[in-house]
């Protein structure tokens, strides 16, 4: 079955990065996207950027251009977001999910159990 | 960028009852490239529906959606227990967006 799984949960400082990883199982990683989602404490959700697993090839949500690198290991089937100069806004729950699109993004239909950032001085 | 509005913010309704969910975008979407996903509290979203009207793998059909261009509804024949719960629509023709939500709760 597929299956998503995400590592855990963080606290980091203002200024900070953090790499969230995904790692995905029970299907072919390279025939699939990978994007991820936010969702902040009480509030919904947010489309962060997407990942082709086959070619790597990226789209990124442009408030968050410059601040964000999605990157896949295709040995491990492993997918990765780094989210740099950490304010306190970002502190959310990050989800990655499988993306049906592998040259665009589209409907994602499994998604990881998420991982808490937490950005606090 | 496409802005999604999703209307009733709340729903009340009992079990048993019909839910109507509305999802408006701020421009068309292209190919009805709309999704609807319904989240739970502490659980991930799960995929009810894409293309606007196409059921995901194993959601049962009392759930339908349906709508082209700007409009689009999600529909619940029949609450049952488990589908109080907080509706997000998404759209995923251009960058992707996502709706403000609905939540449906127990009246």
């Amino acid at each position: 079955q597929v299956q998503l799984v995400q590592s855990g949960a963080e606290v980091k400082k203002p200024g900070a990065s953090v790499k969230v990883s995904c790692k995905a199982s029970g299907y072919t990683f390279t025939s699939y996207g990978i994007s991820w989602v936010r969702q902040a404490p009480g509030q919904g959700l947010e489309w962060m950027g997407w990942i082709s697993a086959y070619n790597g090839n990226t789209n990124y949500a442009q408030k968050l251009q410059g601040r964000v690198t999605m990157t896949t290991d295709t040995s491990t089937s492993t997918a990765y977001m780094e989210l740099r100069s950490l304010r306190s806004d970002d502190t959310a729950v990050y989800y990655c999910a499988r993306d049906r699109g592998l040259v665009v993004p589209a409907v994602v239909d499994y998604w990881g159990q998420g991982t808490l950032v937490t950005v606090s001085s | 960028e496409i802005v999604l509005t999703q209307s009733p913010g709340t729903l009340s309704l009992s079990p048993g009852e019909r839910a109507t969910l509305s999802c408006r975008a701020s421009q068309s979407v292209s190919s009805s490239y709309l999704a609807w996903y319904q989240q739970k509290p502490g659980q991930a979203p799960r995929l009810l529906i894409y293309g606007a009207s196409s059921r995901a793998t194993g959601i049962p059909d009392r759930f339908s959606g349906s709508g082209s261009g700007t409009d689009f509804t999600l529909t619940i024949s029949r609450l049952e227990p488990e589908d109080f719960a907080v509706y997000y629509c998404q759209q995923y023709g251009s960058s992707p967006t996502f709706g403000q939500g609905t939540k449906v709760e127990i009246k």
